[in-house]
């Protein structure tokens, strides 16, 4: 059983499109992250939930809008994709405390290429 | 600036000989340390972390570190590298502030040979 899965593994769109990534965890955990990786695999956080509110956001461009549906989903959705997008979007998950801790189960990861 | 430091971005060794991957902070208090591992084509996964007490925290695939705080350092140590450590390293805090995110260092990517 995988206990952080994304999906898709690998995007690859055009410059203008509108995509999503979906994350589920099935930890039990209440706190989901949205991390970004760039081509020099240095990787920044973008968004954290915990319970299905908001508790980090990033300065991060508002054409990236995450939503979780429930404390056990959190998927980001990106308007008008630029080229500069292209990175691989982790997804994560911790119990709150992990935001302390910095205990954090990370997905596979999902690959997205603008082109 | 408060930031993360790994010096090295790619690391050779032959395999069986040892290894350390070098971090630095710079935090007005003593941050909650960690190193993850990144296997290519996978998410990160923990390999150990250092809140407080012992100074020298053991972690899972043999892997260990030394928190030096004189050095503001937190070095990942491993005495006989195998081939499938050939994996990015990441070094990454908790800032003693907490309620703010883990902040990485840029990692530090490690080759072994035969």
């Amino acid at each position: 059983d995988t206990a952080v899965s994304q999906t898709p593994k690998y995007l690859v769109t055009q410059m203008g499109n509108d995509k999503s990534i979906k994350c589920e965890q099935n930890l039990g955990h209440d706190t989901m992250y949205w991390y970004k990786q760039d081509s020099k695999k240095f990787l920044k956080i973008m968004f954290s939930y915990n319970n299905k509110e908001l508790i980090i956001n990033e300065t991060v461009p508002n054409r990236f809008s995450p939503k979780s549906p429930d404390k056990a989903h959190l998927n980001l959705h990106i308007n008008s994709l630029e080229l500069g997008d292209s990175a691989v979007y982790f997804c994560a998950s911790s119990h709150l405390a992990g935001l302390n801790t910095g205990e954090l189960f990370f997905g596979e990861g999902s690959r997205l290429t603008v082109l | 600036a408060q930031s993360v430091t790994q010096p090295d971005i790619h690391i050779t060794v032959s395999e069986g000989a040892s290894l350390e991957l070098r971090c630095n902070y710079s935090y007005g208090a003593t941050p909650y340390l960690f190193w993850y591992v990144q296997s290519p084509g996978q998410g990160l996964q923990l390999l150990l972390k250092y809140f407080s007490g012992d100074t020298l925290v053991q972690g899972i695939k043999g892997f260990e570190a030394e928190f030096k705080r004189s050095q503001s350092s937190f070095n990942l140590r491993k005495p006989s590298v195998h081939w499938s450590d050939a994996a990015e390293y990441f070094c990454a805090v908790v800032p003693y502030s907490g309620n703010t995110p883990l902040v990485f260092g840029k990692g530090t990517r490690l080759s072994v040979i035969a």
